[in-house]
């Protein structure tokens, strides 16, 4: 079975901290994503990565930073927490649709809380 | 970009029954994949179902059927024989082929409730 492992469940961090969200797969998928889940604005791409150290923004990078230094690994940062930044974090990972069937395959989900 | 439109934020559904959840679609690209995702209190995200655009036959998965219109640019999922089980938040997505990175693109949700 596939396994997209996000470091925590939930995490209350407070305003101005710097704050690292980790995301470890276990497939040898090329993609990865990170998701941004809130009531009613459903699941908003806040940026991927299709290979090692390649990022691309998403829908709403503004807050945001990622690295993704070995390829299992995909790390987002929020540089400066803020409470607006409180939501649910999704972590992705995929093939190339030319190496195989897709889907994305998603961690538990980290609930994150700036206070 | 693409878009993705559910319209029905919630819907209710008796145990049994067969419940119908409404997708649309925005995009001017030729190949793509849509796709069901559901969302149990768990909030592990499951793939339901997958649709390719270049196949006209409808996916089916089970309990899990989908009508694509590709001309109307609607995706719709049907539960038949609903369970408790189905108890969810259902997302629609769509992923542009033309992409690297082949990012999901997903609706706002709808949360369904099955009743006994």
């Amino acid at each position: 079975d596939v396994k997209v492992t996000q470091s925590s469940r939930y995490l209350v961090k407070r305003t101005g901290e710097k704050v690292f969200l980790e995301c470890v797969q276990d497939m040898d998928h090329e993609n990865m994503f990170w998701y941004r889940q809130d009531p009613g604005l459903g699941l908003r791409l806040i940026y991927f990565s299709y290979d090692v150290k390649m990022k691309e923004k998403g829908d709403i990078p503004e807050g945001y930073s990622v690295s993704r230094e070995k390829k299992e690994r995909f790390s987002l940062i929020l540089e400066s927490a803020s409470t607006n930044q409180t939501s649910m974090y999704l972590c992705a990972s995929s093939l190339w649709p030319t190496t195989g069937v897709t889907e994305a395959f998603f961690g538990q989900g980290t609930r994150l809380t700036v206070v | 970009a693409q878009t993705v439109t559910q319209s029905q934020p919630e819907m209710s559904v008796q145990e049994a029954e067969t419940v119908t959840l409404s997708c649309t679609y925005d995009t001017s690209e030729s190949n793509y994949y849509l796709f069901w995702y559901k969302q149990p209190p768990s909030r592990q995200m499951i793939l339901v179902i997958r649709q390719e655009a270049y196949k006209q036959q409808n996916a089916t998965e089970n309990r899990f059927s989908v009508n694509f219109q590709k001309a109307a640019k609607s995706f719709s999922l049907k539960i038949s024989d609903s369970q408790l089980g189905d108890t969810a938040m259902y997302f629609c997505a769509f992923m542009n082929l033309a992409n690297s990175g082949y990012a999901l693109n997903f609706g706002k949700g709808t949360s369904l409730l099955v009743t006994p």
